[in-house]
């Protein structure tokens, strides 16, 4: 079956302009996680979904950051009045459930860079 | 907070073994993950301990000892497809599978 998808692959856009990431996680998970990584650095958690809600949205950077996610599936990442310290690269990641361990899939990326 | 400590680098020839060490500063967590990393790629699960000792899953191991917070993923029979990043993640106790992820280890594999 098809993995977690993720676009645009690559996005480059100006300071100041809003972008919109979207994640297509793997059918039938319902966990659903948001991750940023800087160049060479770990990945940072941003925010999980468990269906439609997000009960942790606490590794968001700032009020600039919103995400939402629509008939237990897809999944949207906005980033308002993007900085040049945004540039990074956004990875999605879905899981079967949250009940009892599960591996979290990941998706291919979405390089962002803010000029 | 948490923190998780890799070393950065670690070389190796083919057929060699390796171990990545991790060592973390956290407080009540379910267990410590390893995911692997090409460049340019989709971290890629690799194991989970759960509980304290040795996991093995084919070439690669995982050990965990929750009383010296610590942990390390080994690597046998090293190939070169196995140079790439690996990264350690503690999985909290949040109720939901939050992992907190080590800066990461670059192997390199030589021939």
């Amino acid at each position: 079956g098809a993995g977690v998808s993720q676009s645009p692959s690559n996005k480059v856009t100006e300071k100041g302009k809003d972008v919109e990431l979207r994640c297509d996680p793997i059918s039938g998970h319902t966990a659903l996680y948001w991750y940023r990584q800087s160049l060479g650095q770990g990945l940072e958690f941003l925010i999980y979904f468990q269906g439609n809600s997000a009960p942790d949205k606490s590794g968001l950077p700032s009020d600039r950051f919103s995400a939402e996610r629509t008939g237990g599936s897809v999944s949207t990442l906005t980033i308002q009045r993007t900085q040049q310290e945004d540039s990074a690269v956004y990875l999605c990641a879905s899981s079967l459930d949250f009940v009892s361990y599960n591996e979290q899939f990941f998706g291919p990326g979405t390089r962002l860079t803010v000029l | 907070g948490q923190s998780l400590e890799q070393p950065s680098e670690v070389t190796a020839v083919e057929g060699a073994i390796v171990q990545i060490n991790c060592t973390y500063q956290t407080s009540g967590f379910y267990g410590l993950s390893w995911y692997q990393q090409h460049d340019g790629g989709a971290p890629t699960f690799l194991s989970y301990n759960g509980l304290d000792g040795l996991e093995e899953t084919g070439r690669f191991s995982s050990f965990l000892s929750r009383s010296d917070s610590y942990g390390y993923l080994l690597l046998q029979e090293l190939q070169m497809k196995d140079s790439a990043s690996y990264f350690c993640a503690v999985e909290m106790n949040t109720g939901f599978q939050k992992l907190v992820f080590g800066t990461g280890t670059r192997l390199l594999v030589s021939p």
